[in-house]
C-alpha cells in the first residue's frame, strides 16, 4: 500500500498562532482528504483536495500531486481547533490510506 | 437519518462471542468501508465494498467479515472476538471512485 507520513506528530500552539501541517505520500494518488478528529472522536471532513488549493475560513490546504505532498494551514488558531488532523489518500479501488495524524493542542 | 449511522455506539464483548457492527447510510453512495482506529496507528482499512453485491479486503481483514446485500447497509461481523480486536471502528461511504468520503460517528468495542 501507499505510505502516508504526517508531520509534526504533535503540535502545541498558543491561541491566535498560525501553523502548517504536512502530509507526504509515497505514490501517485487520485484522491486526498484532510480530516479533523475532535476530542469526542468524530471525524470531520475538512478538504477534499487531490490537487490545487482550497480555502475554508481560517483553514486552507494545498496539494502538489506531482511532488507527493499536501499542506494544511491553520491561521489564527482557536481552542476548538484542538484534536487530531489526518491526511488520507486514495489510489485504487476505493482504498483510503491514512497517516498517523498530527495531534494539535491549542492553549488559551 | 442523515449521513452515516453506526450502531452500537459502544460495546463490551466477551472473548469468543460473535458480534455484528451495523452501518447504514442514506446518501445512496455506492462505496462503503470499514476502518479500525488504534492508538498511534491511525485508521486502517478492514474491508470495503465498491457497490452492492461486492466486497473486498483491506489492510487488516483477518477475523472480520462483511456483506453488502443492498446499497444502504454494510455490516461488519466478528465471528469470534479476541482482545486484539478492541478498537474504535468507523464506517464510511463515498459516491464514486476518487470522491469525498464521509464517516460515521464510530463504535467503541472492547473485547475482554
Amino acid at each position: 500500500g501507499i505510505q502516508v507520513e504526517q508531520s509534526p506528530p504533535d503540535l502545541i500552539l498558543q491561541e491566535g498562532a498560525n501553523s502548517t501541517l504536512r502530509c507526504n505520500f509515497s505514490d501517485s494518488v487520485n484522491n486526498l482528504q484532510w480530516f479533523h478528529q475532535n476530542p469526542w472522536g468524530q471525524l470531520i471532513n475538512l478538504f477534499y483536495i487531490p490537487s490545487g488549493t482550497k480555502q475554508n475560513g481560517r483553514l486552507s490546504a494545498t496539494t502538489v500531486a506531482t511532488e507527493r505532498y499536501s499542506l494544511l494551514y491553520i491561521s489564527s488558531s482557536q481552542t476548538t481547533d484542538s484534536g487530531v488532523y489526518f491526511c488520507a489518500v486514495e489510489r485504487n479501488f476505493n482504498k483510503f490510506y491514512f497517516g498517523s495524524g498530527t495531534k494539535l493542542n491549542v492553549k488559551p | 437519518i442523515a449521513g452515516i449511522t453506526q450502531a452500537p455506539t459502544s460495546q463490551i464483548l466477551a472473548a469468543g462471542r460473535r458480534m455484528t457492527l451495523r452501518c447504514t447510510q442514506d446518501m445512496r453512495h455506492n462505496a462503503m468501508y470499514w476502518y479500525r482506529q488504534d492508538l498511534g496507528l491511525g485508521l486502517r482499512l478492514i474491508h470495503y465494498s465498491n457497490t452492492a453485491g461486492t466486497t473486498g479486503k483491506g489492510e487488516v481483514p483477518d477475523g472480520y467479515s462483511v456483506s453488502r446485500a443492498n446499497t444502504d447497509d454494510f455490516p461488519l461481523t466478528l465471528a469470534s472476538a479476541v482482545p486484539s480486536q478492541t478498537s474504535v471502528y468507523f464506517c464510511a461511504s463515498s459516491d464514486e471512485l476518487y470522491t469525498e468520503a464521509f464517516f460515521g460517528q464510530g463504535t467503541r468495542l472492547t473485547v475482554v
